[in-house]
């Protein structure tokens, strides 16, 4: 398995734009996060799903991030409109139940 | 979710053990411990997990005492490689909850 595969690996964009992530999760795991990373702050949970159904979002920012898991092999972030505040390294994880969490190699997100 | 504290940073030289201790003094019955470690510009990847007493594998160990307020990751031989961020993580793994990572341990290796 490639494992979970993260696009872009960078983003360089202006403040107001739209911002999308992309995630997918190996193959036959069930849950999936998402992580904002920054020198200040750490590592952060935004939100996670278990069989595509967001459980806990309450680490999401604000109104301006969204997230959607259409289906079990594919999931979005959103920002909209971002600000040069989101610049941060943005992860994706996933896992089977009671598993280890396997990570992405993160998207690099630069809002100038 | 139980608090874990562990210290910001550590240096050490290569061929030596490493001991990072996490404290977690309000961890529950049902909680287990989990250690994780993220290179430069890489996520998270996991070391080792444990409930009691002592776990091994090929990468680490992690010492667990009667009490399991704290636990202690061992990395033996330590090479310059191993410089790292260490996360030391308490959660319930039979539930589909989160799992909060806090600053982790900054170990850095000098040659």
């Amino acid at each position: 398995d490639a494992g979970v595969i993260q696009s872009p690996r960078h983003e360089v964009t202006e403040m107001g734009q739209e911002v999308t992530l992309r995630c997918k999760p190996i193959s036959g795991h069930n849950s999936l996060f998402w992580y904002r990373q920054t020198m200040m702050r750490g590592l952060e949970l935004l939100i996670y799903f278990n069989n595509n159904v967001p459980i806990d979002d309450s680490g999401m920012p604000e109104d301006r991030f969204s997230a959607k898991m259409p289906n079990a092999s594919f999931s979005t972030l959103k920002i909209q409109p971002s600000e040069p505040r989101d610049s941060a390294v943005y992860f994706c994880a996933s896992t089977l139940p009671r598993g280890e969490q396997f990570f992405g190699p993160g998207t690099r997100l630069t809002v100038l | 979710l139980a608090k874990t504290t562990q210290p910001i940073s550590m240096d050490s030289y290569e061929g030596q053990e490493v001991n990072i201790t996490c404290s977690h003094n309000n961890i529950a019955t049902n909680d287990y411990i989990t250690w994780y470690q993220q290179f430069p510009s890489q996520g998270p990847r996991f070391i080792i997990q444990g409930y009691k007493t002592k776990v091994t594998n090929e990468v680490a160990s992690l010492f667990i005492p009667a009490d399991r307020k704290s636990s202690t990751l061992s990395l033996p031989r330590v090479s310059l490689s191993d410089t790292a961020v260490y996360y030391c993580l308490v959660g319930d793994i039979n539930r589909d909850d989160k799992i909060i990572f806090g600053k982790g341990t900054r170990l850095h290796i000098l040659p």
